[in-house]
């Protein structure tokens, strides 16, 4: 079975800080990796995925991930924040490449403040 | 609106009561999931559907439990004799090729 573990259940920063959300996964097999994102009153948002390739994942908005299998960890950063990234953060992990049953982090709540 | 929708949003039922929500995936979209979220956790997988076919249960998903996708289409998930440890946010996500797409939830309060 696979876990995931995301250490920080909060992070508090201030606006056009960086930041980095920490994620460790732990599986005996291959895994996909995934990073989702929940504002508030809003459904999950697939924010980026690593599948296969260059170990350096970007998202639209600026943030990006590095899958590091040495380690088993997919760490979320991004250079300067906003206030409008205030949001929940959940790593995830799949056998498959999304298809199969994902297993969720317990997620890191990113607070940005002026 | 073409994401995936999920009715009720919200509700609120007396422990021992049976309770039923609907998830109605984005079009075409072949894959059904349904996970539950409980305050100050990740959602965790409970079930899923490849069309019709139910293809994988979690240990999660008690006796009480039962999910269906009659025409490949909507979903319902039904809890019977709900208990208190049920209230929590129920999630159901679809997919076509990979990613997941999640609707909205519906927080279901166990009185």
């Amino acid at each position: 079975a696979q876990s995931v573990t995301q250490l920080d259940s909060q992070v508090p920063v201030f606006e056009e800080a960086p930041v980095e959300l920490r994620c460790n996964y732990s599986s005996s097999v291959s895994v996909y990796l995934f990073w989702y994102v929940q504002y508030p009153n809003q459904g999950l948002q697939l924010l980026l995925k690593y599948l296969s390739g260059s170990t350096l994942v970007e998202s639209i908005n600026g943030f990006e991930a590095e899958f590091n299998k040495s380690q088993t960890s997919f760490h979320l950063r991004k250079p300067s924040v906003h206030i409008s990234d205030t949001a929940e953060y959940f790593c995830a992990v799949s056998l498959d490449t999304g298809r199969r049953a994902l297993t969720f982090g317990s997620g890191t709540r990113l607070q940005v403040q002026p | 609106d073409t994401g995936v929708s999920q009715d009720p949003r919200h509700k609120i039922t007396k422990r021992g009561q049976n309770v039923t929500f609907r998830c109605d995936p984005i079009s075409e979209h072949n894959r059904l999931y349904w996970y539950r979220q409980t305050l100050g956790q990740g959602p965790e997988f409970l079930t899923y559907f490849q069309n019709e076919a139910q293809l994988e249960k979690s240990r999660l998903l008690s006796d009480r439990f039962s999910a269906e996708r009659p025409k490949g289409s909507f979903s319902t998930l039904e809890i019977q004799r709900t208990e208190q440890g049920d209230s929590a946010m129920y999630l159901c996500a679809s997919s076509q090729m990979g990613e997941q797409f999640f609707g909205p939830g519906t927080r279901l309060t166990v009185l």
